[in-house]
């Protein structure tokens, strides 16, 4: 399995600022992933963290307003850039361990509110 | 991935077995079917998953069937405990990204 360490748990922001969210895994994982899930919504892929490049984003998704790194296979970061209150949601950090573990694991979670 | 269409929700009497279906019609041969919950907006947990063969682990079992265009998630004992949204899904392995579904409310009752 893989533990996930998600950071901060929760916060409250002011309309035009940005919150960078961390993601670190207690082993290497081959593949990390940003999902967002809106108040009573299904879980949204963002992207995929890709190691050492620019990340992969989904439709409806840029970096400009979701920036993310990923410097190594245990960390990843994800900024929620010049928020509005529409950004309000949990963001979640997930991974696949890889090496015969195709499981998808999840982190606890930000709940981000913007106020 | 191919699309899952799930119940809304579904009602369950606590000790009963809680049968959760989901529908892949379109699934490909190389997709395998995953289910998670998710308790209370807690990130998902991993519950099981399988191929073509009916799968069985300490939290529940998986019936997929022949034709694989359809699945159970079976809970043998449900508690209280295990009021959550259920998702199902499938995915390639190895091919990284999971698309969920709007998955189903079971709302275990005492």
């Amino acid at each position: 399995s893989a533990v996930i360490s998600q950071k901060p748990s929760r916060d409250i922001c002011q309309r035009g600022t940005s919150l960078t969210i961390q993601c670190q895994v207690d082993s290497q994982v081959t593949m990390m992933f940003w999902y967002r899930q809106q108040p009573g919504q299904s879980l949204t892929l963002i992207a995929t963290a890709n190691q050492g490049s620019e990340a992969t984003y989904e439709s409806g998704f840029v970096i400009d307003k979701f920036p993310i790194s990923r410097p190594n296979l245990t960390f990843s970061t994800l900024t929620v850039s010049n928020m509005s209150p529409e950004d309000s949601s949990i963001y979640l950090c997930s991974v696949i361990p890889g090496q015969g573990n195709e499981k998808l694991f999840f982190g606890s979670g930000t709940q981000l509110s913007v106020l | 991935d191919a699309k899952t269409t799930q119940p809304p929700s579904m009602d369950c009497a606590e000790g009963r077995a809680a049968n959760l279906p989901c529908n892949h019609s379109t699934i490909s041969g190389n997709e395998y079917v995953y289910w998670y919950r998710q308790i209370h907006s807690q990130g998902p947990q991993y519950i099981i998953h399988g191929l073509k063969n009916n799968e069985t682990n300490e939290m529940a079992s998986l019936i997929i069937t022949e034709d694989r265009k359809s699945s159970t998630l079976i809970l043998p004992h449900a508690t209280l405990r295990d009021t959550a949204v259920y998702y199902c899904i499938v995915r390639v392995v190895n091919a990284g990204k999971s698309t969920f579904g709007d998955g189903t409310t079971l709302t275990v009752k005492p």
